[in-house]
């Protein structure tokens, strides 16, 4: 089975703060996204990344930032963190062909205060 | 603008059916997915239709229409497992999902 993991849950910082979420999957895909969810909105993609080093901006990239130096890892940036980045940051990875499935991780609820 | 549109909430009775409706606007079209959310977990893939017609996988049934832009999800024999959210998303003619915000259904015994 494919598997994606998060490295956090849950996530409480403080306004200004600097925050690292990682994401990593264990199937050898080449493409990985985050996304953001928010109560009655659909999930909005922040970043994505089609390869190693590669990154295309989403919908909303603005106070994020993303790395992937290797190809099983795709992190998540805040650079410093705002109460309106308050959400729900999903991870998900898929093979290749744009039209296949996305995987997803569990999810980090993160809170700023 | 793109846009997907699906009912925010439903409400079904158990060993019931129940029709989850999707309408989308995009730039080109490449098919449509459909995503289970159980609360607080990942959403988990359901079914993926490109032509018109419907695909049919157990209890779960989904349809295309794709000249009048309309999915639907069908539920039979509804079991209590069955409650969360089903999220709908589009394929753009730049390979991008376009999500909707998602049906919550809620099942009674």
């Amino acid at each position: 089975d494919v598997k994606v993991t998060q490295s956090s849950r849950y996530l409480v910082k403080r306004t200004g703060e600097k925050v690292f979420l990682e994401c990593v999957q264990d199937m050898d895909h080449e493409n990985m996204f985050w996304y953001r969810q928010d109560p009655g909105l659909g999930l909005r993609l922040i970043y994505f990344s089609y390869d190693v080093k590669m990154k295309e901006k989403g919908d909303i990239p603005e106070g994020y930032s993303v790395s992937r130096e290797k190809k099983e890892r795709f992190s998540l940036i805040l650079e410093s963190a705002s109460t309106n980045q308050t959400s729900m940051y999903l991870c998900a990875s898929s093979v290749g062909t744009d039209y296949n499935e996305q995987f997803f991780g569990p999810g980090t609820r993160l809170t700023v205060l | 603008g793109q846009n997907i549109d699906q009912p925010t909430e439903m409400t079904a009775t158990e060993g019931a059916i129940v029709q989850i409706n999707c309408t989308y606007q995009t730039s080109g079209f490449n098919g449509l997915f459909w995503y289970q959310q159980h609360a607080g977990e990942a959403p988990t893939f359901l079914s993926y239709n490109v032509l018109d017609g419907l695909e049919e996988k157990g209890r779960f049934s989904s349809f295309l229409s794709r000249s009048k832009g309309y999915s639907y999800l069908l539920l039979k024999e509804l079991q209590m497992k069955d409650s969360a959210s089903y999220l709908c998303a589009a394929l753009d003619s730049n390979y991008q999902l376009i999500w909707g915000a998602g049906t919550k259904l809620i099942i009674k015994p």
